[in-house]
């Protein structure tokens, strides 16, 4: 495929559990960011990767969120003892260095809803 | 405060009609200003950049960049009811791909044929 792609496109879970989401960027793309948007709102920074280390974190909002990303192309995302709060779309952006502007392509996101 | 503003709407307009939309930010080291759309279930595309103030055109899209007022604006000229997407303001410091996006509410536009 020529986009990123994200799994599941949905994701129902119930309180208190253990979820994953994964993230393909678009191949040979070094540089890969996580977004939450909620509903209504606009897309919030989580995480981005240059490689495979974390270059910022800082919009993690808690220590139960948690991203890898240990080979420099597929990512996951964890979250632990999932809240009624973490329901939202979550996005997953890739991008490549480039002397002009690295535009960031979007996945379609996944869909996590906690009951 | 939010470092990006952007009135959620919804809006509605004519086809063919002219429309504005804009953002406020407070942050003064962004850089790079970016317009994006997104449908409704679907991750959001790059519609237009620009990078400082100034005015950019592509067919019947016109970013402009204020930085003296930190305001920026998209107009859609000749607006087609395929326009009708929500169109999500977004910046940042530098580019090269390195940099998060901070992005505005996003405005939800609705082309009435």
């Amino acid at each position: 495929g020529a986009g990123v792609s994200q799994t599941p496109s949905n994701k129902v879970t119930e309180k208190g559990k253990y979820v994953e989401l994964r993230c393909d960027p678009i191949s040979g793309h070094t540089a890969l960011y996580w977004y939450r948007q909620s509903l209504g709102q606009g897309p919030e920074f989580l995480i981005y990767f240059q490689g495979t280390g974390a270059a910022d974190d800082s919009g993690l909002p808690n220590d139960r969120f948690f991203a890898v990303r240990p080979e420099g192309s597929v990512s996951t995302l964890k979250i632990q003892r999932t809240e009624r709060g973490d329901s939202a779309v979550y996005l997953c952006a890739s991008s490549a260095l480039a002397e002009d502007l690295g535009e960031q392509f979007f996945g379609p996101g996944t869909r996590l809803t906690v009951l | 405060q939010k470092e990006v503003e952007q009135d959620p709407g919804p809006l509605s307009v004519p086809e063919g009609a002219i429309v504005s939309l804009n953002c406020t930010y407070s942050n003064s080291a962004f850089q790079y200003f970016m317009w994006y759309r997104q449908y409704s279930r679907k991750g959001p595309e790059l519609l237009m950049y620009t990078y400082s103030s100034g005015n950019k055109e592509d067919g019947r899209f016109t970013a402009q960049v204020d930085k003296s007022s930190k305001y920026i604006s998209l107009f859609i000229r000749d607006s087609q009811p395929s326009d009708s997407a929500t169109y999500l303001c977004a910046m940042s410091a530098s580019n090269f791909g390195n940099e998060k996006l901070t992005f505005g509410t996003g405005t939800r536009l609705t082309i009435i044929p």
